[in-house]
Order: C-alpha cells, then sequence, then structure tokens
C-alpha cells in the first residue's frame, strides 16, 4: 500500500526567505506525484505534478519540486515567499496502474501549514 | 473559482439527524470524489463516483451514502449523525477517473454537529 509522509506539520519563514516543504511516499511502484495547495476559506488546488520525465517540476506561483526516486521524496520548494503563500499544502501520490482502489485515486498527506510572516 | 460547487457552504445540525450535501461537478467532468477533512484525520478520501457508478470506495461510514445523478451532479447523505462527523466536507471532480488527473475541488461544506 502507498503513503505519504509530509515531515513538518507547520513550517513558519519570512517574507522573501526560501522554503523548503518535504514530502516522502511509500510506494514499490512507479509513482504519480502532487502538490497541492489550500488557500485559507477555500478548496485545494493544484500547484504541480510530476508524472514522468524531467526530475524537476515546474508549478503555479513560482513553486518548484524535484522528484528523488532513489529518496523516494518529492519536496516542494521556493526560493523567495510572499505573505500570500500562507497556506497548508499537500501532497499526493498516485499509481499509475492501479487506481479505483479503497484510497481513492490519490492518497493526501497530513498536511504542511506554511506561515509567512512580514 | 474552480467550476465545482458546493452548497450548502455551512451546516449546523444535532445528533441523530440526517443531511444532504450537494455537489456540482465542473461542466464536461464525469468523475466526482468525496472527501472528508478534519483537524485530526487530515483528509481522508469517502468515495468516488464515475459516469453515475460507483469507482472507489474509502473510509466511508455505513451512516454515510453518495450517489451520482445522471445530469452528473452528486449528493453525499449523512445519516444518525454524530458530534465525530462535524468536519469539512470536500466535493472534487476529474474530467475522467485516470489517476494522473488534476482534481478540481470545491469550497466544502462545513458541517457542524451539535
Amino acid at each position: 500500500a502507498q503513503s505519504v509522509t509530509q515531515l513538518d506539520s507547520q513550517v513558519p519563514v519570512f517574507e522573501e526567505a526560501p522554503v523548503e516543504l518535504r514530502c516522502n511516499y511509500s510506494s514499490s511502484v512507479s509513482v504519480y506525484l502532487f502538490w497541492y495547495v489550500q488557500y485559507p476559506n477555500q478548496g485545494l488546488q493544484l500547484l504541480l505534478k510530476y508524472l514522468s520525465g524531467s526530475t524537476l517540476v515546474k508549478g503555479i506561483n513560482g513553486f518548484e519540486a524535484e522528484f528523488n526516486k532513489s529518496q523516494t521524496s518529492f519536496h516542494l520548494r521556493k526560493p523567495s515567499v510572499h505573505i500570500s503563500d500562507t497556506a497548508e499544502y499537500f501532497c499526493a501520490v498516485s499509481d499509475p496502474l492501479n487506481y479505483g482502489g479503497s484510497q481513492g485515486n490519490l492518497i493526501f498527506g497530513k498536511g504542511t501549514k506554511l506561515s509567512v510572516k512580514p | 473559482d474552480s467550476g465545482v460547487t458546493q452548497t450548502p457552504k455551512h451546516l449546523i445540525t444535532a445528533t441523530g439527524q440526517r443531511v444532504t450535501l450537494r455537489c456540482s461537478p465542473r461542466s464536461g467532468d464525469l468523475s466526482v470524489y468525496w472527501y472528508q477533512q478534519s483537524l485530526d484525520q487530515g483528509l481522508q478520501f469517502l468515495i468516488q463516483y464515475y459516469n453515475g457508478e460507483e469507482r472507489a470506495k474509502g473510509n466511508i461510514l455505513e451512516r454515510f451514502s453518495a450517489q451520482q445523478f445522471p445530469d452528473l451532479h452528486s449528493e453525499l447523505n449523512l445519516s444518525s449523525l454524530e458530534l465525530g462527523d462535524s468536519a469539512l466536507y470536500f466535493c472534487a471532480s476529474s474530467e475522467g477517473d485516470r489517476s494522473n488527473e488534476k482534481l478540481f475541488f470545491g469550497s466544502g461544506t462545513q458541517l457542524s454537529v451539535l
């Protein structure tokens, strides 16, 4: 069974500082990987996804993530954060060959709350 | 705006009652997913429908049921409500049912059971 671990539940950071939100997954097969963001009082929206190809994936709002198969990680980074990046970030994984299972297509981590301070 | 509409936005009810949450997916999307988000459990997958049929089932209680109608909107029915059912319930939709697809989420229904 697949699982996703987001190592930090909360990450405080000052405006214009770099940030890295960590995500590790466990799976015995190849996977698709996603980062979703949830702004206060809103639903989740897709930041970026890795399906195949280049391991460095660029997303919206200046975020990027790097797929590292040997470390089973998919960390999210931004070189300079803004106050508006304050939100909760969810890493998710799916199995290209086994969907419709009891966990649904997407298995989410527990989320990391990013708090950007002025 | 994701294009996914959920109603109502807020719902306050008492234990033992029954409520219905409604979701209209993005135009053209065939899959509808229901998730429950709570502080202790995080984001939990409940159930997925694809073109009117149940496609996947997660940690959905027997007191809960869902359906997708011919016009593709979906309803989640929660009965015999307990205090622990208080949570934010999200609906999401996608074009098909493949695991590489982007999910579009609604803004959620905040359920408070008193």
